[in-house]
C-alpha cells in the first residue's frame, strides 16, 4: 500500500485534457515538494514536473503540476496517443522514518 | 549530456549480497545528490537510498539494516550494496540524479534487472 494515493487508471480521448491526482498527508505532500514521472513500458521513468510545478527543459507545456494542501495534481492537455503510459507522483516523507515516497501509479489510456 | 549506466550481476542467490554500480558520464558527480530506486516486476517505484552532495546518506527504513550507498568521485561511480537478499529484492534497479529543491529525479539510468533465485 503506497503512502501516496493515485487513481489506478484514467482515460480520455486525443486532444482532451486529463488530470491525475496524488493524495497524501501533512507529513509528505503537505510540507514537501512534489514531482511527477511518466513511464512507458520497458523504459526508465521520465521526469515531467519537479518542485510542484517546474518543468525540466524539453518537457512541453501540455504538462503542468499543481499542489494544494495535502494533494497534488498533474494535468495533461492536448492528449496524444504517445502520452499513454504509467504516471507516478513522488515526494519526501518527513516522519521519523524519513524517506522518498511514490504513489502507486496511474495508467493513462488515450482512447 | 549526463548519462547514467547501471551494471552488475543479473542473478543473485538468496542470503547473498547484491552489488551494483552506476557509472556517470558527461558531468561531475560531486555537485549533485544521487539515489537508487527500484521497481519490482509489474509494480511501482520504491526508493532505496540517497547519497547527498554533502556526503551524507539516507535509506528507506525497511532496508536500512541491509543497504549502503557510496559515491566514488574519482571514478564518477555510485555504488549500491544490499545484503541478505531474498526474492522480495527481485526488481529493476535504477540510479538517478536529484534536481531542484525537492526530491525530483531528472536523469535516470536505463535500469538493470536483478533476480534473486537459487
Amino acid at each position: 500500500q503506497s503512502v501516496l494515493t493515485q487513481p489506478p487508471s484514467v482515460s480520455a480521448a486525443p486532444g482532451q485534457k486529463v488530470t491525475i491526482s496524488c493524495s497524501g498527508s501533512g507529513s509528505n505532500i503537505g510540507n514537501n515538494y512534489v514531482s511527477w514521472y511518466q513511464q512507458l513500458p520497458g523504459t526508465a521513468p521520465k521526469l515531467l514536473i519537479y518542485d510542484n510545478n517546474q518543468r525540466p527543459s524539453g518537457i512541453p507545456d501540455r504538462f503542468s503540476g499543481s499542489k494544494s494542501g495535502t494533494s497534488a495534481t498533474l494535468a495533461i492537455t492536448g492528449l496524444q496517443t504517445g502520452d499513454e503510459a504509467e504516471y507516478y507522483c513522488g515526494t519526501w516523507e518527513s516522519s521519523l522514518s524519513a524517506h522518498v515516497v511514490f504513489g502507486g501509479g496511474t495508467k493513462l489510456t488515450v482512447l | 549530456q549526463v548519462q547514467l549506466q547501471e551494471s552488475g550481476p543479473g542473478l543473485v542467490k538468496p542470503s547473498e549480497t547484491l552489488s551494483l554500480i552506476c557509472s556517470v558520464s558527461g558531468g561531475s558527480v560531486s555537485s549533485y545528490s544521487w539515489s537508487w530506486i527500484r521497481q519490482p516486476p509489474g509494480k511501482g517505484l520504491e526508493y532505496i537510498g540517497y547519497f547527498y552532495n554533502s556526503g551524507s546518506t539516507t535509506y528507506h527504513p525497511s532496508l536500512k539494516s541491509r543497504v549502503s550507498v557510496s559515491l566514488d568521485t574519482s571514478k564518477n561511480v555510485l555504488s549500491l550494496r544490499l545484503t541478505s537478499v531474498t526474492a522480495a529484492d527481485t526488481a529493476v534497479y535504477y540510479c538517478a540524479r536529484r534536481v531542484g529543491y525537492g526530491d525530483g529525479f531528472d536523469i535516470w539510468g536505463q535500469g538493470t534487472m536483478v533476480t534473486v533465485s537459487s
